[in-house]
């Protein structure tokens, strides 16, 4: 079956370290993937998406490639500040309709002043 | 934006009660809901994906006599923990999939259950 991996966290980091959170996966097919962010006491927020190989999907300064040949999507970013502290989720999904997403355990990122 | 709001944010409930967690699409239809479930340093895991009057459908291992989903409404969806015991303390998340939008997908804040 379909499956993520993400690195495990909790992931400290000085405001403007260079930030990389690992994700690879594991599909059937040519999966759609993502990345979604969860700001404490808030609920997952889509960050960025890439629907194919080669594709690169960025916001907020946050990028990340999708690599059929590594099947990864690491997300990274050159300059983190201490608003980009969260939970970070890499996710797939396979289809469309109702497909559901399939998530990684999720990263927590702490980044101090 | 769009938002989900979801309900209770947290609750602790003594074993053998029952919970209910509401989740609700504030500004838009969304004919497909889905509940997950995570347990501390896990995925979040699909526990069903429920569809506006129509059975939840759930995936295997989830017992749905103990979790029983109501989607009654376009815009709510219901979740209930029966009889609850201490192995069903975990944090429950919904999302709600916007009627005719494949990736509109928009997320709750969670539910953390705690069953003493």
């Amino acid at each position: 079956g379909n499956s993520v991996t993400q690195m495990e966290g909790p992931v400290t980091l000085s405001e403007e370290a260079f930030l990389t959170i690992n994700c690879t996966y594991t599909a059937t097919g040519y999966p759609s993937l993502f990345w979604y962010v969860q700001y404490p006491g808030e609920g997952l927020q889509l960050l960025l998406k890439a629907t194919k190989a080669d594709d690169k999907g960025s916001n907020k300064g946050f990028e990340a490639t999708y690599r059929k040949e590594t099947t990864s999507f690491h997300l990274e970013k050159g300059s983190v500040q201490v608003s980009d502290s969260a939970v970070y989720f890499c996710a797939l999904s396979e289809g469309s309709g109702n497909t559901p997403l399939v998530f990684g355990k999720g990263t927590r990122l702490s980044v101090i002043a | 934006g769009a938002v989900v709001s979801q309900h209770p944010s947290w609750v602790i409930c003594k074993s053998g009660t029952s919970v209910k967690i509401e989740c609700r699409s504030l500004d838009f239809q969304a004919t497909t809901m889905f509940w997950y479930r995570q347990f501390p340093k896990q995925s979040l895991m699909l526990m069903a994906t429920s569809n506006e009057g129509s059975k939840a459908t759930y995936e295997q291992g989830v017992e749905k006599d103990k979790f029983l989903i109501n989607h009654a409404s376009l815009t709510l969806s219901t979740l209930t923990v029966t009889s609850a015991h201490p192995e069903d303390s975990s944090f429950y998340i919904c999302s709600a999939r916007e009627e005719g939008k494949y990736e509109k997908l928009f997320f709750g804040s969670g539910t953390q259950l705690s069953v003493l």
